[in-house]
């Protein structure tokens, strides 16, 4: 079954260094989606992308964070200046219409 | 602000039904209820979906009550690997997913 990859499977950055995080999505699906979820906390909505322009935002997803999809199979977060707070699990998600298809996450450790 | 109201906590003996109930008493007419789950700290998985009709699939049974203010999700014969957060969820389209705490069910041997 198709799956939703994402790369590294940890990240460990300096405090103000900037992260990109990595995911594949499936192939043939068009929408695109970015989720965290701070150690012991709820899971919580960044961006959803779809026709390369983001659709719908979080509060969370402010002028640090911003998405790309630079081929027609990556799509990546970037975390410019990270802070502490940043560390957290970083989930990317994908559908086709429904539901979405999450990825096992890239665990990113600010030090 | 969360729209839906869930059990923090619950558990099952193997091989039962797990049936884990959602409120929303608050839905729109045009919000689907989703389910997904959460294992350790792997991606959320989804389970399943419904707008007003009871809708089943391979891994679960969702029953929505005819006022749509809730729902419950069966399992129908719980194992050790259904242990999990299960997160009831509803939207009005599959764009913005707001996960709230969920139920931590434990199934039990």
């Amino acid at each position: 079954e198709p799956e939703v990859t994402q790369t590294p499977s940890h990240q460990v950055t300096q405090m103000g260094q900037e992260v990109i995080l990595r995911c594949v999505p499936i192939s043939n699906h068009l929408y695109f989606y970015w989720y965290r979820q701070i150690l012991g906390q709820k899971v919580e909505f960044l961006v959803s992308f779809y026709n390369n322009e983001i659709s719908e935002k979080s509060e969370i997803f402010d002028d640090q964070f911003s998405v790309e999809r630079p081929d027609g199979s990556n799509f990546t977060l970037k975390i410019r200046s990270t802070k502490l707070e940043d560390s957290a699990m970083y989930f990317c998600a994908s559908s086709v219409d429904q539901p979405q298809h999450f990825g096992d996450g890239t665990r990113l450790s600010i030090l | 602000d969360a729209k839906t109201t869930q059990p923090t906590s619950m558990d099952c003996a193997e091989g039962r039904a797990a049936n884990l109930p959602c409120n929303h008493s608050t839905i729109s007419g045009n919000e689907y209820v989703y389910w997904y789950r959460q294992i350790h700290s792997q991606g959320p998985q989804y389970i399943i979906h419904g707008l007003k009709n009871n809708e089943t699939n391979e891994m679960a049974s969702l029953i929505i009550t005819e006022d749509r203010k809730s729902s419950t999700l069966i399992l129908p014969h719980a194992t050790l690997r259904d242990t999990a957060v299960y997160y009831c969820i509803v939207s009005p389209n599959n764009n913005d997913m707001r996960f709230g705490a969920g139920t931590r069910l434990t199934v039990k041997p």
